[in-house]
């Protein structure tokens, strides 16, 4: 499976914009993008996913790199419930399965 | 919408049991996954069911099983259960799965062996 890097933990105020990260470098052509996040004492939580183009939804939005070796999740307006654990994963299709890594810990200051 | 459903939330067992969790997910998806998360281990893929096949597995011992019905819900079993067994198991439901739209995951079952 394609590994996903991305920063341990981030830090945000609320009400202001957070950009989290994802390195994948080595992604290949049919490789979607997924973010997932997960609330405390919850299932994950499907955000967004994209292929090539970025993306917009009600949530977040999805800045993919021209060279699709990274992407950045965009929350637009942080809020406490955003607080979480963020998921860039990678997703062929053809194994049926999300290959979590230990994503980015999220924690919003009010 | 109801969403993926998993029953029971909660459960000790003792060494040496077996137990079985049960997932129902959204009305008319096909596709059902399991996963197992641990402090240790993060989450795991342990196995994905559609239309009663198992598809893929990921890298669980035998003692971990799952199985489809017809109406799409599953359930999985684990036999002979061990200390490092205790964990939040979750089910994530799909459309076909084989598709990138997004999986819709339960609460989970959160299973401690003692």
């Amino acid at each position: 499976d394609a590994k996903t890097t991305q920063p341990n933990s981030m830090e945000s105020n609320e009400e202001e914009p957070v950009h989290l990260p994802c390195n994948h470098s080595t992604i290949s052509g049919t490789d979607y993008i997924h973010w997932y996040r997960q609330l405390p004492s919850q299932g994950p939580e499907y955000v967004i996913h994209g292929l090539t183009s970025n993306v917009n939804n009600r949530m977040a939005s999805l800045a993919i790199a021209e060279d699709r070796k990274s992407s950045t999740l965009i929350l637009h307006r942080a809020t406490l419930r955003d607080a979480a654990v963020y998921y860039c994963i990678l997703w062929g299709g053809s194994n049926y399965k999300l290959t979590f890594g230990k994503g980015t810990l999220l924690t919003v200051n009010p | 919408k109801a969403g993926v459903t998993q029953t029971p939330r909660y459960l000790i067992k003792t060494r040496g049991q077996q137990v079985t969790l049960s997932c129902s997910p959204i009305s008319g998806h096909r596709s059902v996954s399991w996963y197992q998360q641990t402090p240790g281990q993060g989450l795991q893929f342990l196995f994905e069911y559609f239309s009663e096949t198992q598809r893929n597995k990921g890298n669980f011992p035998g003692r971990f099983s799952g199985r489809q019905f017809s109406n799409s819900r599953s359930e999985m079993n684990v036999s002979t259960l061990e200390l490092g067994d205790s964990a939040l198991y979750l089910c994530a439901s799909s459309l076909v799965g084989d598709r990138p739209y997004g999986y819709t995951f339960g609460s989970g079952t959160r299973l401690t062996v003692v």
